[in-house]
């Protein structure tokens, strides 16, 4: 099946910073979602991205699928962006690895 | 829009018992829903695929007579686990689908004792 790969897999960031996430999978998909696993593990979705670049608010994603790789930028943390972050692909939804970021104050 | 509501959220059970989870779409009908595990500090694994009125799709490694799957409408799936043992403790999550992507339920924290 898909791998699905995510770098960092750990990230400490300061209140403010920005960060840059990556996931790489290793054949073509039709979809990519990313999603924020909070502390008390809801999962939020993000962006549904197979391609292209989407922006919200302070977070946005780019796809690039000839490459097989998607980034997801958060700009100015918070730390109640902590958590981890989950990219998916295809119509199952194979995981990635996951990056746990963590902000502090 | 897009709400799923997962129920429990936390349940303890003891061994050799059998645990319902409830996963509803609140204001969306989903043919298709999925069900995922997470081991602590681990990624989500697909368990099997659900679809109103027919039986559900199993991932190879999952056991079908252990993990009871009924979609019985467009907007409720139910997660069986029948005799549960220490090992089933995990994270269970749910997930119903529509065109906007993919909406998940807050999960459910098994501990069998």
């Amino acid at each position: 099946g898909i791998q699905v790969e995510q770098s960092p897999p750990d990230l400490i960031l300061q209140e403010g910073a920005n960060s840059t996430l990556r996931c790489n999978f290793s054949d073509s998909v039709n979809n990519l979602q990313w999603f924020h696993q909070n502390p008390w593990g809801q999962l939020i979705n993000l962006f549904y991205i197979p391609s292209g670049t989407k922006q919200n608010g302070r977070l946005s994603a780019t796809t690039v699928a000839t490459e097989r790789y998607s980034l997801l930028y958060i700009s100015s943390s918070q730390t109640t962006d902590s958590g981890v972050y989950f990219c998916a692909v295809d119509e199952k939804l194979t995981f990635g690895t996951g990056t746990r970021l963590t902000i502090i104050p | 829009g897009a709400v799923v509501s997962q129920h429990p959220s936390w349940v303890i059970c003891k061994s050799g018992t059998s645990v319902k989870i409830e996963c509803r779409s609140l204001d969306f009908q989903a043919t298709t829903m999925f069900w995922y595990r997470q081991f602590p500090k681990q990624s989500l694994m697909l368990m099997a695929t659900s679809n109103e009125g027919s039986k559900a799709t199993y991932e190879q490694g999952v056991e079908k007579d252990k993990f009871l799957i009924n979609h019985a409408s467009l907007t409720l799936s139910t997660l069986t686990v029948t005799s549960a043992h220490p090992e089933d403790s995990s994270f269970y999550i749910c997930s119903a689908r529509d065109s906007r992507g993919a909406f998940f339920g807050q999960g459910t924290r098994l501990t069998v004792v």
